[in-house]
This record gives C-alpha cells, sequence and structure tokens, in this order.
C-alpha cells in the first residue's frame, strides 16, 4: 500500500523550515526521502532504518516513530535549492524479508522556495 | 552525477513495438531496480535484481521483462507497446538488495514516448 505524504505542497519564503510527513499503514523496515527536480531524477537523501540508525545528508533531518509506522523530514532554513518535490519511499519488514529493497513511494510533496 | 548511467535518453515508438533500455549501475553496486515515472501513477516500483538474480517484483506487466547480466548491467524489455507505457523509466542500484542501508541512487531516466 502507498504511503501518504503531507502536506500535498507547501510554499516557503528562504530561511523559513517544513516539515514534511510520511505515514504507512504497514509495519515497516525502512523509510528512504528522495528529492527529485522537474525532469530530474530522484536524489537520495535519507534513510531511516527500524531500530534507530540512520544515514544522511548532513543538513537533512528526519524521524522515524517506528510504532505508528511515520515519518517526518524536517528542512531547516530553507534555501532556493530545496525547492523540488519530496518522496518518502518505505521499505516493508516481514519476517520473510521477500519486501526487502522493494520501495513503495507516496505521492510526492511539493516544496516551493521563493526568495 | 549518482553514476548510474542509462540508455536512451528519449525513445520515441509506435504502438505495438519493441524497445530495450539499458542501465548501468554504480560502480560496486550489486542490486538494480527498474520504476517507471508517470503523471497519475507517480514513482511505480517495478523489479529487483541482485546479482543477477530476480529479488523482487512490483506492479510489473507481462508484456515487460528485465534481465541483469553477469557484468551487473540491466535491461528492461517493453513489448507490445501501448499508448499509457509512456513515461520516464528509472533505473536505480543499490549495494545490497537489503536489509540494512540499501540507499538507491537513481540514473537520469529513460523517456518513453508511445505515438
Amino acid at each position: 500500500q502507498q504511503p501518504v505524504q503531507s502536506p500535498q505542497a507547501v510554499i516557503l519564503r528562504e530561511g523559513e523550515d517544513a516539515v514534511i510527513n510520511c505515514s504507512s499503514s504497514k509495519a515497516l523496515y525502512s523509510v528512504h526521502w528522495y528529492r527529485q527536480k522537474h525532469g530530474e531524477a530522484p536524489v537520495f537523501l535519507m534513510i531511516l532504518l527500524k531500530g534507530g540508525e540512520q544515514k544522511g545528508h548532513e543538513k537533512i533531518s528526519a524521524s522515524f516513530n517506528e510504532k505508528k509506522q511515520q515519518s517526518s523530514l524536517y528542512l531547516t532554513a530553507s534555501q532556493l535549492s530545496y525547492s523540488g518535490t519530496y518522496f518518502c519511499g518505505t521499505e516493508g519488514g516481514n519476517a520473510g524479508g521477500t519486501s526487502y529493497g522493494k520501495l513503495t513511494f507516496g505521492q510526492g510533496t511539493i516544496l516551493t522556495v521563493h526568495p | 552525477d549518482s553514476g548510474v548511467t542509462q540508455t536512451p535518453k528519449h525513445l520515441i515508438t509506435a504502438t505495438g513495438q519493441r524497445v530495450t533500455l539499458r542501465c548501468s549501475p554504480r560502480s560496486g553496486d550489486l542490486s538494480v531496480y527498474w520504476y517507471q515515472q508517470s503523471l497519475d501513477q507517480g514513482l511505480q516500483f517495478l523489479i529487483q535484481y541482485y546479482n543477477g538474480e530476480e529479488r523482487a517484483k512490483g506492479n510489473i506487466l507481462e508484456r515487460f521483462s528485465a534481465q541483469q547480466f553477469p557484468d551487473l548491467h540491466s535491461e528492461l524489455n517493453l513489448s507490445s507497446l501501448e499508448l499509457g507505457d509512456s513515461a520516464l523509466y528509472f533505473c536505480a542500484s543499490s549495494v545490497r538488495g537489503g536489509p540494512g542501508y540499501n540507499e538507491q541512487f537513481f540514473g537520469p531516466g529513460t523517456r518513453l514516448t508511445v505515438l
């Protein structure tokens, strides 16, 4: 099942902060965050694993609530370059491990940063 | 530049035809993923290969097939093309196929237009 992202769109001025949420109805092993600019490939931002480990860009922070199957991406002191569509991708964590590697992406959150 | 290469960049063909999309993963990556991105369906996982073996399957039509070769490059074959197959096709690669840190790095994509 596709995770649900909120909000669908955010408009900011440079320097403002934003939070993008991702919610799943199923148990997750990990959550991945990507940013995509129009006509370009998605770019990896962050991966958060069940158990608390995470890895990603220094200027990006995120959280993963395993009990609620929710993740949030925190964008602080936004810059013009932050504009784009943000996707969360969720990786299921069934015991058989057959869904490892398979990402189900949310519908995306469009972030626009103005000067 | 993610290090993942995809060819061709653009492909225009007619309904009923067959095409092959090619992907070379980043050096050292063993896993390759194929995604389809269209305006109405978002980013959809198609299939994953790990070191030559199929690892996971998503919403891939029977008209579509893929394989990963011993040199780890992958090809996605689309046959009996329909207008609705027009989309951006992305290939991504990761060091491992999961679990753990399996962040995926996306290639620039192949834009397929079926007329």
